[in-house]
């Protein structure tokens, strides 16, 4: 079972590059989510959508989009990079009311 | 706005001791999760707690609610180093969302 699965793993970014983070989910969930994670803080909401056709603010938005391209794929940009979205990037799916299941994380540097 | 506290954030203890995590929130909320989290690894989860009393129990670990108290705990009990990771605990807000706890690391030394 693939789960959720999240490219690249590993990326590194110069200042002002844009890039494309990809996740698809073989569960059939409608919920999807865009987190990140830095040290020693709990995961932040990015953007989450709750069904195929809909994307929503999270806690930490800004520096970001996101496409819901199917019920499946849900993508996260970077339109122009800053040192400050250093982190480790999770993609995660769930059906309403139950847990979410994690894709394996995108660590993310940007010089 | 829903804000979620864990402690302790950094456990270090023995094997064969008993623990607990607290998780405590601010508003009310209808959902409680417990993930764990391997060394640069992805989160799994552990157990969704839904009502108020709801216990729930995987091996040496069980996990309760008290929503009148807005307090979750995670037990550990008689631990090996196998449970060596970091907990977080996440709670549902009113939308779709999940407000996580900042995790505790814990470490049980041989």
């Amino acid at each position: 079972n693939a789960g959720v699965t999240q490219t690249p793993k590993f990326q590194v970014l110069k200042t002002g590059q844009s890039m494309t983070l990809q996740c698809a989910q073989d569960m059939n969930h409608n919920s999807m989510y865009w987190y990140r994670q830095d040290p020693g803080m709990g995961l932040r909401l990015i953007y989450y959508s709750a069904s195929e056709g809909t994307t929503d603010k999270g806690e930490v938005p800004n520096g970001y989009n996101v496409s819901r391209l199917n019920k499946r794929e849900f993508s996260l940009r970077l339109e122009s990079a800053a040192p400050s979205q250093t982190s480790v990037y999770f993609c995660a799916s769930s059906q309403q009311g139950t847990s979410a299941f994690f894709g394996q994380g995108t660590r993310l540097t940007v010089v | 706005e829903l804000k979620v506290e864990q402690n302790p954030l950094f456990l270090s203890m023995q094997e064969g001791k008993n623990y607990t995590i607290y998780c405590n929130y601010s508003t009310t909320s209808d959902r409680l999760y417990w993930y764990r989290q391997d060394p640069g690894k992805s989160l799994e989860s552990l157990f969704v707690l839904l009502s108020n009393g709801a216990v729930k129990q995987e091996g040496r670990l069980m996990a309760s609610l008290d929503t009148k108290a807005r307090l979750s705990t995670l037990h550990i009990t008689a631990a090996v180093h196998d449970l060596s990771a970091t907990y977080f605990c996440a709670v549902g807000s009113s939308n779709y969302q999940l407000i996580w706890g900042a995790g505790t690391k814990l470490i049980i030394k041989p």
